[in-house]
């Protein structure tokens, strides 16, 4: 079944590490990009970054850019999202979503908008 | 940073009847638009791209017209199943989501 796994959820305290996980499965992981899309206590979906399994190169959304990381291993076809420290605000549901790819073309070109969906993680951060 | 507004919050439908949602972008989008449902405890899922094309297994009563700055999703036919959170998405530029709107059956 072609489908995202997440990790599950996490109870961390403020300035704690945490490495939360993605696994593709039934698919080419390689193929497609993986981004991590937040969303805070009732509120809507924030885009934090993305990367390319294939050649691990990543961009971030300027509010993520310095506080998380965004890593993949294609050997396991997992992808990751970690934090040095966390912080209270950190206090969201996580999710990992793949971009959608065109193939239309002679080759695949990836597209920003995503057609497969993780369950989300859940990260708590409480001192 | 392209601001997606949606209206209205929440939207009240009685079964059978026609849901109206709107999408308007800060800055022109062309159809670079979608649309996702989310319901209660549960990730989203991709419902139209494109502004206009169904993703795989969504039913004919959904559409989504619009290209440029405004964007429409039209449930012709509300079902109870159709209640949830609908977001829509530019990926023009780098993605952000609207607000959402809540559908529930009045």
């Amino acid at each position: 079944e072609v489908q995202l796994v997440q990790s599950g959820a996490e109870v961390k305290k403020p300035g704690e590490s945490l490495r939360i996980s993605c696994k593709g499965t039934g698919y080419s992981f390689s193929s497609y990009w993986i981004s991590w899309v937040r969303q805070m206590p009732g509120k809507g979906l924030e885009w934090m970054g993305r990367i390319d399994p294939s050649e691990s190169n990543s961009n971030y959304s300027p509010p993520f850019e310095g506080h998380v990381t965004i890593s993949a291993d294609k050997s396991t076809s997992t992808a990751s999202l970690q934090w040095s420290r966390l912080e209270a605000s950190d206090t969201a549901i996580y999710y990992c979503v793949r971009h959608a790819r065109d193939c239309s073309g002679v080759r695949c070109d990836s597209i920003w908008y995503y057609d497969l969906w993780g369950r989300g993680t859940l990260v708590t951060v409480s001192s | 940073e392209i601001v997606m507004t949606q209206s209205p919050a929440t939207l009240s439908v009685s079964p059978g009847e026609r849901a109206t949602l709107s999408c308007r972008a800060s800055h022109s989008v062309n159809s670079n638009l979608a649309w996702y449902q989310q319901k209660p405890g549960q990730a989203p899922r991709l419902f139209i791209y494109g502004a206009s094309t169904r993703a795989t297994g969504i039913p004919a009563r959904f559409s989504g017209s619009g290209s440029g700055t405004e964007f429409t999703l039209t449930i012709s036919s509300l079902q109870s199943e159709d209640i949830g959170l609908y977001y829509c998405q530019q990926y023009y530029n780098w993605p952000t989501f609207g607000q959402g709107t809540k559908v529930e059956i009045k």
